[in-house]
């Protein structure tokens, strides 16, 4: 089955340290995503790739970090920068840019401090 | 003020009834308009893909944009209790790419 895998489900963050939140497509899509999702904010685009070894700041950037070094895999990285990590992550995929095809989403990644 | 305005509810329905969400929003070059069903943490489901104005249907689901009234519905008729959920309305402009969403609705159907 295809599909965006997130991992892992729940991740705790100690003061001052990165932590790395893990999405793998097998779906064959150009195009990344990684949103942040607080309650009644919706979601918000942290960062974006349209191709491989390339990617973009979203409306949200500051303290996190991504690479793209794969195509099917966009890693995200909440940096001790970011000083209100806690919130649920979401990353998605499409075919890129002008496809005109929808978002598709993984299950998330809940992230709270210690 | 937001890009994309939802009521957050909660909506609450009899098993049965139709219901109704809609999203408001301020950009015209929104072309893309779509719906996401979001059950307690999980990711987001794709419901409903639209573009430009206009009516589209699929099973109990029916989704209309008035792009001159910058509104845009969902309805969702017979409801179930498994249609309990958030329900995000998204869009974008002409590139189909970065996705603009609204706040969520929760939504509770009761038996």
């Amino acid at each position: 089955d295809g599909g965006i895998t997130q991992s892992p489900k729940y991740l705790f963050r100690k003061e001052g340290q990165n932590v790395t939140l893990s999405c793998e497509q097998n779906l064959n899509h150009d195009a990344m995503y990684w949103y942040r999702q607080d309650p009644g904010q919706g979601l918000r685009l942290i960062y974006y790739s349209q191709i491989v070894n390339d990617f973009q700041k979203g409306d949200i950037a500051e303290g996190y970090s991504v690479s793209r070094e794969k195509k099917e895999s966009f890693p995200l990285t909440v940096t001790s920068a970011q000083k209100n990590p806690t919130a649920f992550y979401l990353c998605a995929s499409n075919r890129g840019q002008g496809s005109g095809q929808p978002q598709h989403f993984g299950d998330g990644t809940r992230l709270s401090i210690l | 003020q937001k890009e994309v305005e939802q009521d957050p509810g909660p909506l609450s329905v009899p098993e049965g009834a139709i219901v109704s969400l809609n999203c408001t929003y301020s950009n015209s070059a929104f072309q893309y308009f779509m719906w996401y069903r979001q059950y307690s943490r999980k990711g987001p489901e794709l419901l409903m893909y639209t573009y430009s104005s206009g009516n589209k249907e699929d099973g109990r689901f029916t989704a209309q944009v008035d792009k001159s009234s910058k509104y845009i519905s969902l309805f969702i008729r017979d409801s179930q209790p498994s249609d309990s959920a958030t329900y995000l309305c998204a869009m974008s402009g002409a590139a189909g790419n970065k996705l603009t969403f609204g706040g969520g609705t929760r939504v509770l159907v009761k038996p």
